[in-house]
């Protein structure tokens, strides 16, 4: 446990509403990551940080945005959320294993995010 | 481009038996290669993770091997229960980047 929370844990919204989700991790990590998961695709990066306001994107970025104003919260913003965005959403954070400063990553319990 | 394949096919079986999971990987020369176990409704958790000067890892019942002439790491659960029973994720992570590619995983199912 690296002591990562999602807030919120389920939410239900309609096509065009602004959406946030929020990462709070209380380990002091730099690396902090968000995902999508999808059946078939499994988990895609959308957006990750490497300190505070250094972000840079992921994989399916287009749609997002994020912001990263204190070591301890990663926020995920859909401006204007489509239903192509229902997805579950995972946070998490990067430190080491065995040696190495970033290979492992620990997920949070995810937010399952629904757009009607 | 980069490409990780894992078997899209459910595994069920026996308890007892040994499970193997395979992970094969195109168009990527990874620095490192994870494996993480997920259950439903819950974030993946991380499990076992190997080098690329590594050829195999153990951790209790769990066995990875990597070989990257054939670009495949196995995961190997010895003795299996029907609580082993979870999606196992393969990851792979490259020297000097801070990105990790995901599989799609491979649901695996112990039948008592």
């Amino acid at each position: 446990d690296a002591g990562i929370t999602q807030s919120p844990r389920h939410k239900v919204t309609e096509t065009g509403t602004p959406v946030t989700l929020r990462c709070h991790q209380t380990e002091n990590h730099r690396y902090m990551y968000w995902y999508r998961q999808d059946p078939g695709h499994g988990l895609r990066l959308i957006h990750y940080s490497y300190g505070v306001k250094d972000t840079d994107k992921g994989e399916v970025s287009d749609g997002y945005s994020v912001s990263r104003s204190k070591t301890e919260d990663f926020l995920l913003t859909l401006e204007s959320a489509t239903s192509s965005q229902t997805s579950v959403y995972f946070c998490a954070i990067a430190r080491g294993a065995s040696g190495g400063s970033t290979d492992t990553q620990y997920f949070g319990p995810g937010t399952r995010l629904t757009v009607l | 481009s980069q490409k990780i394949e894992q078997n899209s096919e459910a595994l069920n079986i026996q308890e007892g038996k040994t499970a193997t999971l395979t992970c094969n990987y195109t168009n990527y020369s990874p620095a490192y290669l994870q494996w993480y176990r997920q259950d439903p409704g819950r974030g993946p958790v991380f499990l076992l993770l190997i080098r690329e000067n590594e050829k195999e890892k153990r951790k209790e019942r769990l066995k990875v091997t990597f070989d990257t002439t054939l670009k495949q790491s196995l995961f190997h659960i010895t003795a299996s229960q029907p609580a082993d029973s979870a999606t196992y994720l393969c990851a792979l992570g490259g020297s000097g980047t801070y990105k990790y590619i995901f599989g799609t995983g491979t649901r695996l199912k112990v039948l008592a």
